[in-house]
Order: structure tokens, then C-alpha cells, then sequence
């Protein structure tokens, strides 16, 4: 079965300074991974997909198979940073895209 | 472009009740997809619908069921209500296999 682990309950940082939130996973397929974020009062929305190699707001996420991992990074962190940012690694079986979510990491960025 | 809603924002609802949490796609999407996110956790796939039919399923018991309408609407129906079904119920729908969901606002639920 699939699990996504992200350690980091919280995250504090201070403005300009980098960020990476952590996120293993474990899965027996070839995984297909993303990064939702909720903003305080706004719903959960999709960040970014590995499979894009997009950088959405500054961050990028790199999958690496080896160590079965998926790090959130930006080098220069905002205030605006600050939310709820939850791992997900989706499983695809036909038109079914199910996903299994971290418990999610909290990062505070302190001006 | 309307994005998902679902009502009600809030339920309080008494062990071994029934409830019924009501979800209306974003337009333009056939596919429905409901979690549940406990306090402190992330959430967690309960079963999605494309084009009104089940279209897989996570680890609930079967008291949890569900239904989506010729408009793509739909509902999640929990019977016999337990204390640990309080959680927040979360609404994603999808075009087809599309991968980005969009979700709504949520419904929380409290069983007491």
C-alpha cells in the first residue's frame, strides 16, 4: 500500500531566508507526485506535479527514486510562504486518480 | 467558471444518526472524488464517482456510500454515525483522468 510520510509538523523560518519541506514516500509503482497547499481560509489547491518540473511562487520539487522522495524548496522564502503544505502521491488505475496525502507540514514565515 | 461548492459548512449530528453531505462539481467536470480530513491529519480518499457510477474506493466500511446525478452533483451518505467520523469532509472533482483536482471548502461534521 502506499503511504506518504512528511516529518515536519511545523516549519518556522524567517523571511529571505531557504526552506525545504520534506516528503518520503513508499510505493511499489511508478509514483506520481504532488504538492497541495491550503492558505489560511482558502481551500486546498494543487501547488505543483513532478511530472511538470514546473516552479510555481519560487518553489520546485525534484522526485528522487532512489531515496524515494519528493522535498518542497525555495531559496528565498516570503511571508506569503505561510500555509499548510500537504504532500500527495497519486495512485492511477484506469480514470480513477486516487490520492494518498501526508499529514502535512505548517510553515510560519516570520518577517 | 463555478468552482465546487458543498453544503452544509457545518453539521452536528448525534451517534448512530444518518447524514447526507451534498457536493456540486466545478462545471464542466464529470468526476467526484470525497475525503475525509481528521483533525491534525491529511486527507484521506474515501471513493470517487464518474459518471454516476463508484469508480474505486479507500479503506471505509460500507455505511459510507455515495452517489453522483446526471449533473455531475453528488452525495456522500454516512449511516450509524461513530464519534470518529467528526472530521472535516472534503469535495475534489476532476475532468476524466484529468490529475489536478479541484476541491471546495469542506463540510464539518461533529457526532456527539
Amino acid at each position: 500500500a502506499q503511504r506518504v510520510t512528511q516529518p515536519e509538523k511545523l516549519l518556522s523560518v524567517f523571511k529571505g531566508a531557504p526552506v525545504e519541506l520534506k516528503c518520503n514516500y513508499s510505493y511499489s509503482g511508478s509514483p506520481e507526485l504532488f504538492w497541495y497547499v491550503q492558505y489560511s481560509r482558502q481551500r486546498l489547491q494543487l501547488l505543483l506535479r513532478h511530472i511538470s518540473r514546473e516552479s510555481i511562487k519560487g518553489f520546485t520539487a525534484d522526485l528522487n527514486k532512489g531515496e524515494t522522495s519528493f522535498h518542497l524548496k525555495k531559496p528565498f522564502a516570503q511571508e506569503e510562504d505561510s500555509a499548510m503544505y500537504y504532500c500527495a502521491l497519486s495512485e492511477v488505475r484506469g480514470s480513477n486518480y486516487k490520492l494518498t496525502f501526508g499529514k502535512g507540514t505548517l510553515l510560519t514565515v516570520n518577517p | 467558471e463555478t468552482g465546487v461548492t458543498q453544503s452544509p459548512t457545518h453539521l452536528i449530528k448525534t451517534r448512530g444518526q444518518q447524514v447526507t453531505l451534498r457536493c456540486s462539481s466545478q462545471s464542466g467536470h464529470n468526476t467526484v472524488s470525497w475525503y475525509q480530513q481528521a483533525l491534525g491529519q491529511g486527507p484521506q480518499f474515501i471513493f470517487q464517482y464518474y459518471r454516476e457510477e463508484e469508480n474505486g474506493r479507500g479503506n471505509f466500511p460500507p455505511r459510507f456510500s455515495g452517489l453522483q446525478f446526471p449533473n455531475y452533483s453528488s452525495e456522500l451518505n454516512v449511516n450509524a454515525l461513530e464519534l470518529d467520523d467528526s472530521a472535516l469532509y472534503l469535495c475534489a472533482s476532476t475532468q476524466g483522468s484529468a490529475y489536478e483536482q479541484y476541491f471546495g471548502p469542506g463540510t464539518r461534521l461533529t457526532v456527539t
